[in-house]
C-alpha cells in the first residue's frame, strides 16, 4: 500500500508570501497525484491534477509539480481566502485503491 | 449544475447498523463511479468505497471490508452505503463523491470532481 507523506504539518505564512507544500509517496505514482483544498465547514475541491495539472476553474497562483515520489504544489502570492488545509492523493492501480496523506494546514501568522 | 446530496447520518451504538444515501443530479448519473470517503472530526481524508457505473464492481478500504457495502440504483440516481458492526473508529462525516477520469481517455487516472456536503456519522454508547 502506498503511504502519502505531506510536509510540513502546518505553515504560517502571510498574504503576500509564496507557500510551499510538500507530498512524498513511499513508492513512485509516476504523475498520479492531486492536490485538494479543504476550508473548514466546506467538502475538499480539486486543485490540481496529474501532479501538475490546475482543475477547471483553479487559479494560476496555483501550480503543482514532481513525478515519481516526490510532490510540491506552490502557490506564488498567498490571498486571504488560500489559508486552508491541502491533502494531496493517489490512487494504487489494482485494486483500486485511493490515498490521501495527512494534510497541510496553511494559517495566517 | 452537479449536486449530491447525503442523508442517513445519526447517533448510532457500537455494533449498530445504519444505511447512508447520496442523491445525485445535474449528470448522468449511470456514466460514472462513484465513492464514499469519511472525514474523522478533526483530522484527515480517507476513502472509504467505490462502485462502477453498472454497479458490477466493488472496492473497500480495509478498514471497513467485510462490514460495509456499497450499492446503487441508476434508476433513481442514487447512491448507498450500507455500514454494519460500527465501531467507535467509524465515526466521522461521510462524503458521496464523483470521480472522473483526467487527461488521457483511455489510461488517465481518476480524481474526485464533485463531493457532497457530508452526512455525519456517530458511533457511541
Amino acid at each position: 500500500e502506498i503511504v502519502l507523506t505531506q510536509s510540513p504539518a502546518t505553515l504560517s505564512l502571510s498574504p503576500g508570501e509564496r507557500a510551499t507544500l510538500s507530498c512524498r509517496a513511499s513508492q513512485s505514482v509516476s504523475s498520479y497525484l492531486a492536490w485538494y483544498q479543504q476550508k473548514p465547514g466546506q467538502a475538499p475541491r480539486l486543485l490540481i491534477y496529474d501532479a501538475s495539472n490546475r482543475a477547471t476553474g483553479i487559479p494560476a497562483r496555483f501550480s503543482g509539480s514532481g513525478s515519481g515520489t516526490d510532490f510540491t504544489l506552490t502557490i506564488s502570492s498567498l490571498e486571504p481566502e488560500d489559508f486552508a488545509v491541502y491533502y494531496c492523493q493517489q490512487r494504487s492501480n489494482w485494486p483500486p485503491k485511493y490515498t490521501f496523506g495527512q494534510g497541510t494546514k496553511l494559517e495566517i501568522k | 449544475e452537479v449536486q449530491l446530496v447525503e442523508s442517513g447520518g445519526v447517533v448510532v451504538q457500537p455494533g449498530g447498523s445504519l444505511r447512508l444515501s447520496c442523491a445525485a443530479s445535474g449528470f448522468t448519473f449511470d456514466d460514472y463511479t462513484m465513492h464514499w470517503v469519511r472525514q474523522a472530526p478533526g483530522k484527515g481524508l480517507e476513502w472509504v468505497s467505490l462502485i462502477s457505473w453498472d454497479g458490477g464492481s466493488t472496492y473497500y478500504a480495509d478498514s471497513v471490508k467485510g462490514r460495509f457495502t456499497i450499492s446503487r440504483d441508476n434508476s433513481k440516481n442514487s447512491l448507498y452505503l450500507q455500514m454494519n458492526s460500527l465501531r467507535t473508529e467509524d465515526t466521522a462525516l461521510y462524503y458521496c463523491a464523483k470521480a472522473r477520469r483526467y487527461g488521457d481517455p483511455y489510461s488517465g487516472a481518476y480524481y474526485f470532481d464533485y463531493w457532497g456536503q457530508g452526512t455525519l456519522v456517530t458511533v457511541s454508547s
